[in-house]
C-alpha cells in the first residue's frame, strides 16, 4: 500500500526567499513521485516526477526534489520565490509498477511582497 | 496538441437527480482517471480506465460510476446524488497507465458540480 503525508498544510515565504514544502511517503513498492500545482480555479499541473533515475530531480519554474529513500522523502525546494508560486502543491506516490495515485492533503504556498 | 477538456465545466443539480460529466484526453492518451476534489477530503481517486476496460477502482459507493469509448473518451456518472457530491470533478489522461513507468498525469479544468 502507498501513503503521503505533507508534513505543511501552509507554508509562507517572502519573494526572494527559499521555498520548502515537505512531503514523506510510504510504499510497498518501488514508487514514482510526482508534485503537482494548483493554482485557484485551475487544473493540476505537474511540476516534476520521479522514477528510478536521478535522486535529484529538476522540474518547471526553477523547482526541484531529492528522492530520500533512507528518509522516505521527496521534498520540494525553489531557490527564490516568485509571487506567481503561490498556488496549492501536492505531493503524489503510486507503485512504479501502476496502480491508483495517492494524493498528500496538500501544501497551500503564499508568497509575500 | 489540444489538453484535457472537461465539459460542462459548471453543473448544478438536485438531491436524487443523475448526472454524467464527460473528459476527452490527450490525443494518443489511453488512460483516463476520474478524480473527487473537495476542501474537506482533498483529492481522492474515483477509478481509471485503460483502452475501455476499468484497472483501478477508488472507495466510492456504487452510484459512481464510469465508462471509456473506443476513442478513449471518457464519462462519469454519479447517480442519486446527495449533498455530499459537490465537489470538483477532474479527469486526467496519460499514455499508459498512471504511475506505471512513471507516466505522468495530465489534468483538465476539472467540472465543478454543485448539488442543492
Amino acid at each position: 500500500a502507498q501513503s503521503v503525508t505533507q508534513l505543511d498544510s501552509h507554508v509562507s515565504v517572502s519573494e526572494g526567499t527559499p521555498v520548502l514544502l515537505r512531503c514523506n511517503y510510504s510504499s510497498s513498492y518501488s514508487p514514482s513521485l510526482f508534485w503537482y500545482v494548483q493554482h485557484p480555479n485551475k487544473g493540476l499541473q505537474l511540476l516534476l516526477k520521479y522514477t528510478s533515475a536521478a535522486t535529484l530531480v529538476k522540474g518547471i519554474n526553477g523547482f526541484e526534489a531529492e528522492f530520500k529513500k533512507s528518509e522516505t522523502s521527496f521534498h520540494l525546494t525553489k531557490p527564490s520565490a516568485h509571487m506567481s508560486d503561490a498556488a496549492e502543491y501536492f505531493c503524489v506516490v503510486t507503485a512504479r509498477r501502476g496502480g491508483k495515485l495517492i494524493f498528500g492533503q496538500g501544501t497551500e504556498l503564499s508568497v509575500k511582497p | 496538441k489540444a489538453g484535457v477538456t472537461q465539459t460542462p465545466r459548471y453543473l448544478i443539480k438536485t438531491r436524487g437527480q443523475q448526472v454524467t460529466l464527460s473528459c476527452s484526453p490527450i490525443s494518443g492518451h489511453r488512460s483516463v482517471s476520474w478524480y473527487q476534489q473537495t476542501p474537506g477530503q482533498g483529492l481522492q481517486f474515483l477509478f481509471e480506465y485503460f483502452s475501455e476496460t476499468q484497472r483501478n477502482k477508488g472507495n466510492f459507493p456504487g452510484r459512481f460510476s464510469g465508462r471509456q469509448f473506443s476513442n478513449s473518451r471518457s464519462e462519469m456518472n454519479v447517480s442519486t446524488l446527495e449533498l455530499g457530491d459537490s465537489a470538483l470533478y477532474l479527469c486526467a489522461s496519460s499514455l499508459g497507465l498512471a504511475g506505471m513507468a512513471g507516466y505522468e498525469q495530465y489534468f483538465g479544468p476539472g467540472t465543478r458540480l454543485t448539488v442543492t
